[in-house]
């Protein structure tokens, strides 16, 4: 079955420090790439998605694509306690989206 | 912010009882989909509708889950027959393009 694996499972940064997070498909039919975010007792809500090689940019959020190695990540610079959160990576096959196995992300203060 | 509303946001019942928990998604979003997602943060898609019309769905939902989205109503999940295996939180998403808004979810325990 296609996979969506992302890396690490969590990670822990200090307030202001910058969070790389990682996922890898192994669907090569997906269209674009899309990061969540979820905090504990929500739903997950999306921060950005991308679908072009190389980089994009929205604020403190900066994801990266390489569409040979099916590889994204999501670099959060100045992290924040209001990050903490797990975080998602989906592929999106046109048809509908499979979601990642999760990151952990703690910003301790 | 979200404006897809999902009740009851907790339910709990007993193995073979029913669970039917509903959604409202965002207004003039044409695509609804019903997530599983387990305790180990792992999501399952479960089935997903365009104007009330089934798009997809796995085999599980065939079986014991089913759902519907009329127009002007929620769109509802029900299992028909819990099992210890269906505790989890159950999210609802609805699309405008290809950004999903997902609800809060309906946690759902099954003793």
């Amino acid at each position: 079955q296609q996979k969506v694996q992302q890396s690490p499972e969590s990670l822990s940064v200090p307030e202001g420090g910058m969070a790389s997070l990682n996922c890898t498909s192994s669907d090569r039919n997906f269209q674009y790439f899309w990061w969540y975010r979820q905090h504990s007792g929500e739903g997950p809500k999306a921060l950005m998605s991308i679908f072009s090689d190389g980089d994009k940019k929205e604020g403190r959020f900066t994801a990266h694509l390489n569409k040979a190695s099916l590889h994204v990540s999501l670099h959060i610079r100045d992290s924040q306690p209001s990050d903490s959160a797990l975080y998602f990576c989906a592929a999106n096959s046109g048809t509908y989206q499979r979601f990642g196995t999760g990151t952990k992300l703690q910003v301790v203060p | 912010n979200s404006k897809v509303i999902q009740t009851p946001r907790y339910l709990v019942k007993g193995q073979g009882q029913k669970a039917k928990m509903r959604c409202i998604p965002e207004k003039g979003h044409p695509v609804v989909f019903w997530y599983q997602q387990n305790k180990n943060n792992e999501f399952k898609f479960l089935i997903n509708f365009q104007n009330q019309e089934v798009l997809q769905q796995i085999d599980m939902t065939e079986k014991r889950f089913s759902a519907e989205c009329p127009s002007n109503s929620p769109c509802s999940l029900e299992i028909q027959s819990s099992e210890a295996g269906d505790s989890a939180l159950y999210l609802c998403a609805s699309n405008l393009g290809d950004e999903q808004y997902f609800g809060p979810g309906t946690r759902l325990t099954v003793l």
